[in-house]
């Protein structure tokens, strides 16, 4: 089945020390958005490829790096996590926009990264 | 005000009855809808998308949208203990822009 796919589902990690969180699709789908969701708040967009074009949005720190190495991974990079960053890390993909309007901008999720700093 | 609000929570209906969920929108320009149900420590899954002004049925599932009134809604039908979740509203300006805006979300609980 199609479908995206997150690593690790659970992270641990020391504060201060550097994580990566991967994302894999076999959707085929040429953008993929990395959100932060902590508890009984709405998914955070951080950045998100249109295709190999990064766009971060305005209000991410600089501590979240992101790499999109071919159309099938990306990975989230968290150079010196703090206390602040422990959250669900959520990614998701979407088709270009401009194909079918009945399929435009319908992001599917992966199962997420639920991600503790000690 | 904020860009996607939804009605404030949680909310409760014994199984069987109607949930009704709704969301507002500020962006007179935002073309695609949707809604999205989270179980706690699940990611988000896409249950409805909605483009045109109406109302779209998927199973006990209907979404009903009103671009004149900035407004869209899920009813869930014969609720079920299974449908207790969080319910996010997201909307898409238009365009290349491919990015959502979520609303907080709103909890149901159904009774059994």
């Amino acid at each position: 089945d199609a479908m995206v796919i997150q690593n690790p589902r659970y992270q641990v990690t020391q504060f201060g020390k550097p994580v990566t969180l991967s994302c894999s699709q076999t959707l085929n789908h040429n953008v993929m958005y990395w959100y932060q969701q902590k508890s009984s708040q709405a998914p955070k967009l951080l950045f998100h490829y249109y295709d190999k074009d990064f766009n971060n949005e305005a209000d991410t720190p600089d501590n979240f790096q992101s790499r999109r190495p071919n159309t099938s991974f990306c990975f989230l990079d968290i150079r010196s996590p703090g206390l602040g960053d422990a959250a669900m890390y959520l990614c998701a993909t979407s088709r270009k926009p401009g194909l079918a309007l009945s399929s435009y901008n319908e992001q599917f999720f992966g199962p997420g990264t639920r991600l503790t700093v000690l | 005000q904020k860009e996607v609000e939804q009605n404030s929570g949680p909310l409760s209906v014994p199984e069987g009855a109607i949930a009704s969920l709704n969301c507002t929108y500020s962006d007179r320009v935002s073309q695609s809808f949707f809604w999205y149900r989270q179980y706690s420590g699940k990611s988000p899954e896409l249950i409805m998308s909605i483009y045109s002004n109406g109302d779209k049925e998927d199973g006990r599932f209907t979404a009903q949208l009103n671009k004149a009134s900035q407004y869209v809604s899920l009813l869930i039908r014969d609720s079920q203990p299974s449908d207790s979740a969080t319910y996010l509203c997201a909307v898409n300006r238009s365009g290349a822009n491919s990015k959502l805006t979520f609303g907080k979300g709103i909890t149901l609980s159904v009774r059994p």
